[in-house]
Formats: structure tokens, C-alpha cells, sequence
């Protein structure tokens, strides 16, 4: 499986664009790129995912460079709800079918 | 649609003793799937199924067991507890295996 590197922790202004970036410069071409998210004590929750293009849906954006090495999931407008921990996984469905979480980025929004 | 429920919310076991952890969702999903979650750490894969009849093993599957006999319900199995099973369980379902929805979790403590 490829490997993701995201940083520990990062915090964000309430109202702010809050930017996550993700390494992955081991991907594969048939790799996808998907982020979830932890709110304290709860199940996980899918945001959103991508191959190649930017990506944008109700919850956030996902910018992903040219040669896919590394993406950002950003959020537009942060509130306190979006502190959480922020998952970002690469998955193929012709491999093992299989998430594999790493330890993310805690992301604390501050008012 | 109630989505993915877990029972119990909280379980204290004494060494040895075994128990099973319930599992179900009402989308109709093939595949579902066990993590465990220990302090500070990402979620990491129990054992999983790709539909009823079909269980298979992820990262951490030594000292439980999974069957699948319906499109519903994936219960897993502590055979003798022990300390180091001290966890948060979570069950996740979905149609593929990259976008999955969570359940609320098990609090599982060992003594």
C-alpha cells in the first residue's frame, strides 16, 4: 500500500480556509486519494476523494498536483464543528480493497 | 434508515472471559468491516467481508473472530479477552470499500 505523511497537528481561525496537505509520493496510477475525518470520539466520516482532478463538494475541496505526488483537502470556512482528526488515505480497488488509516492531522479551529 | 449500530455502547470484561460485539446496517451494503482504535492512534483493520459468506482477515485479526451469514449483520467475537484488547471498536459498512459509513463505536475495556 502506499504511504501517506501528514502532519500531527495544525490549528486554524474560525472562519478561515483551513488548508491539510498529504504527501504521497509513492502513489500509483490507479490509486486514489480519499480523506475522512474524526470528531472527537466518534466513527469516522468520509469527506470527499480523487484521482486527478481538483474535487469540490458541500464539505470541502481537494487540490491535487499535477503529478499526484501530494494534495490539500481544504475547507473553505472552518467552524469549531470541523476540529477533528483528518484522515488522508490512498486506496486502490484492485489491491487488498482495503483503508488503511494512518495517525492524521489533528486540525483545532480556533475562535 | 437507522445506518450502522453498534451494541453494547460501553463493555467491561474480566480476562478470559469472551463476548461478542454486534454489528448492523440497514443500506443494503456488501461490505463491512471491524477496526479498532487504541488511544492516540489511528483505526486499524480487525477483519472485514465483502459480502455474506465472505470474511477475511486485515492487519489485527489474532484473538477474534468474524462470520457473515447475512447482508446485515457482522458480528465479531472476542474468544478470551484479554488487557491488550482494551479498545474502541468501530463497524463500518458501504457499497465498495472506499467510501464507508461508521458506526457510533464500542468502548471495550479489559481488566
Amino acid at each position: 500500500d502506499a504511504k501517506t505523511t501528514q502532519p500531527p497537528s495544525m490549528d486554524c481561525a474560525e472562519g478561515r480556509a483551513a488548508n491539510l496537505p498529504c504527501n504521497h509520493s509513492t502513489i500509483s496510477g490507479n490509486e486514489y486519494v480519499y480523506w475522512y475525518r474524526q470528531i472527537h470520539s466518534q466513527g469516522p466520516q468520509y469527506i470527499i476523494h480523487g484521482l486527478k482532478n481538483n474535487e469540490t463538494n458541500e464539505m470541502a475541496s481537494l487540490i491535487i498536483t499535477e503529478d499526484r505526488k501530494s494534495s490539500t483537502l481544504i475547507l473553505p470556512h472552518a467552524t469549531l464543528r470541523d476540529t477533528a482528526v483528518y484522515y488522508c488515505i490512498v486506496y486502490s480497488i484492485q489491491g487488498a480493497q482495503k483503508l488503511v488509516f494512518g495517525q492524521g492531522t489533528r486540525l483545532t479551529i480556533n475562535p | 434508515n437507522a445506518g450502522v449500530t453498534q451494541t453494547p455502547k460501553f463493555q467491561v470484561l474480566k480476562t478470559g472471559q469472551s463476548m461478542t460485539l454486534q454489528c448492523a446496517q440497514d443500506m443494503n451494503h456488501e461490505y463491512m468491516s471491524w477496526y479498532r482504535q487504541d488511544p492516540g492512534m489511528g483505526l486499524r483493520l480487525i477483519h472485514y467481508s465483502v459480502g455474506a459468506g465472505i470474511t477475511d482477515q486485515g492487519e489485527v485479526p489474532n484473538g477474534y473472530n468474524v462470520s457473515r451469514s447475512t447482508t446485515e449483520d457482522f458480528p465479531l467475537r472476542l474468544l478470551s479477552a484479554a488487557p491488550s484488547q482494551t479498545s474502541v471498536y468501530f463497524c463500518a459498512s458501504s457499497y465498495s470499500m472506499d467510501t464507508q459509513y461508521f458506526g457510533p463505536g464500542t468502548r471495550l475495556t479489559v481488566l
